[in-house]
């Protein structure tokens, strides 16, 4: 089955500049790759996704990566700020195939004012 | 609104004791699953959904059990729960296949078994 790795797991970053966080995946079929952020006592929400026939996707600060042929992508997070300090998560699955959904274990990030 | 709801929110029940927690989704969605996250361990899948009726093991089933006898409700049944299955749980739906993407999760469950 699949397996998700993530790092690091923790992060620490000054307030401005950027983060970035890896996440590497061994089933070769999975094909669609979710972000979650989840802020402390709150519930896990997504933020960004990438599918596989896409190499790159932005919205506003936060962009994703996607390496098919490595199996990993990547978060980046740019000018980052105070509210960016969250636990994110990467997850893998096959397109609307809820049964194989992996999530990774996790990335704390904590942006330093 | 669209939403996943779960109830309760926090649980302190003692060992042996069965309980319940329940999920609801109204977004008329086909996948629902449940999950714990532990320190360290991120999101563990316990059983998914793809419709009523129908339900499977996760990575971690142990312990729990799963019904989905109408599309919007799918509760977590713990028989005979044990301290380690104390955990914070989420519920997920999904769209189904070829109406979107990405799991709404629930509010959470902190779950004490003492």
């Amino acid at each position: 089955g699949e397996n998700v790795e993530q790092h690091p797991s923790t992060l620490s970053v000054q307030e401005g500049d950027s983060a970035v966080i890896k996440c590497t995946y061994s089933d070769s079929a999975s094909n669609y790759f979710p972000w979650y952020k989840q802020e402390l006592g709150k519930r896990p929400q997504l933020i960004i996704d990438i599918r596989s026939n896409v190499g790159e996707k932005k919205d506003q600060r936060i962009a994703v990566t996607l390496n098919k042929t490595a199996k990993h992508f990547s978060l980046h997070i740019t000018e980052t700020q105070p509210e960016d300090s969250a636990v994110y998560f990467c997850a893998a699955s096959q397109v609307l195939d809820g049964q194989n959904f992996v999530f990774g274990p996790g990335t704390r990030l904590s942006v330093l004012p | 609104e669209a939403q996943v709801t779960q109830n309760p929110r926090y649980l302190i029940t003692v060992t042996g004791k069965k309980l319940t927690v329940t999920c609801s989704q109204n977004m008329n969605h086909e996948y629902m699953s449940w999950y714990r996250q532990d320190p360290g361990l991120g999101l563990r899948q316990i059983y998914y959904s793809m419709n009523v009726e129908v339900t499977d093991k996760g990575d971690v089933p142990e312990g729990y059990k799963v019904s989905r006898k109408e599309k919007r409700n799918f509760p977590l049944i713990l028989e005979s729960p044990s301290p380690n299955q104390t955990s914070l749980y989420f519920c997920a739906s999904l769209p189904g296949r070829g109406h979107g993407y990405g799991y709404t999760f629930g509010s959470g469950t902190r779950l004490t078994v003492v």
